[in-house]
């Protein structure tokens, strides 16, 4: 079983729809990140939070560390949001180990 | 500020070959990563530095060794390819141990 597990896989929605990727993981954690990678393969980081919610522009991430879950979720979507996102708990080593999920492949039409 | 610098941004080897990635930051971060994603499998951690002039095993790190030449470098090497090693390297670096991490824009390595 992974230890992260993130939903869905694949994802298609029109442009200006209110997106969420779901991140369940399974690992004690210190922090959890969100990253995003573009079609050219560049990989961004997005967020990282250790509780409660964080928001910038039109993305926002939560996080229940009680509940071992986390939510990216993207309002009004634009066709440059399509990308993977990629949800990453950091556990609670000294280094910070990142264990990362499969990816939820995003693509927005216009 | 370039950020996370990766060096070369392609490369084929044959079995056998050896080569070395090259990994340089500009942001004054202490902890830096190597990474590889395979299709499927996600990112996998090989090797980490968490400070200069120590670093240590991750995920995967068969086949591999890595040098923290000084606080800006971090090398990959690769001392015999495998067909198995054909992958997409990521560097990484973030100021502190568990803080956000700076992706370099990868190495796209084939092995024949």
């Amino acid at each position: 079983k992974n230890e992260v597990e993130q939903s869905p896989q694949n994802l298609t929605a029109q442009e200006g729809e209110f997106i969420t990727i779901n991140c369940s993981y399974s690992v004690g954690i210190s922090a959890l990140h969100w990253l995003q990678q573009h079609p050219g393969g560049g990989i961004v980081s997005l967020f990282m939070l250790s509780s409660g919610k964080k928001k910038h522009g039109r993305l926002i991430a939560t996080i229940n560390i009680q509940e071992k879950h986390s939510s990216l979720h993207i309002t009004a979507s634009h066709p440059r949001d399509s990308a993977v996102y990629i949800c990453a708990p950091a556990g609670g080593t000294s280094y910070g180990k990142l264990t990362f999920g499969q990816g939820t492949i995003l693509t927005v039409h216009p | 500020n370039a950020g996370v610098t990766q060096t070369p941004k392609f490369q084929v080897l044959k079995t056998g070959q050896s080569m070395t990635l090259q990994c340089a930051q500009d942001m004054n971060h202490n902890s830096m990563y190597w990474y590889r994603q395979d299709p499927g499998m996600g990112l996998r951690l090989i090797y980490y530095s968490a400070s200069e002039g120590t670093t240590d095993k991750g995920e995967v790190p068969n086949g591999y060794n890595v040098s923290r030449l000084n606080k800006r470098e971090f090398s990959l090497r690769l001392e015999s390819a495998a067909p198995s090693q054909t992958s997409v390297y990521f560097c990484a670096s973030a100021g502190a141990a568990a803080g956000e991490q700076f992706f370099g824009p990868g190495t796209r390595l084939t092995v024949l």
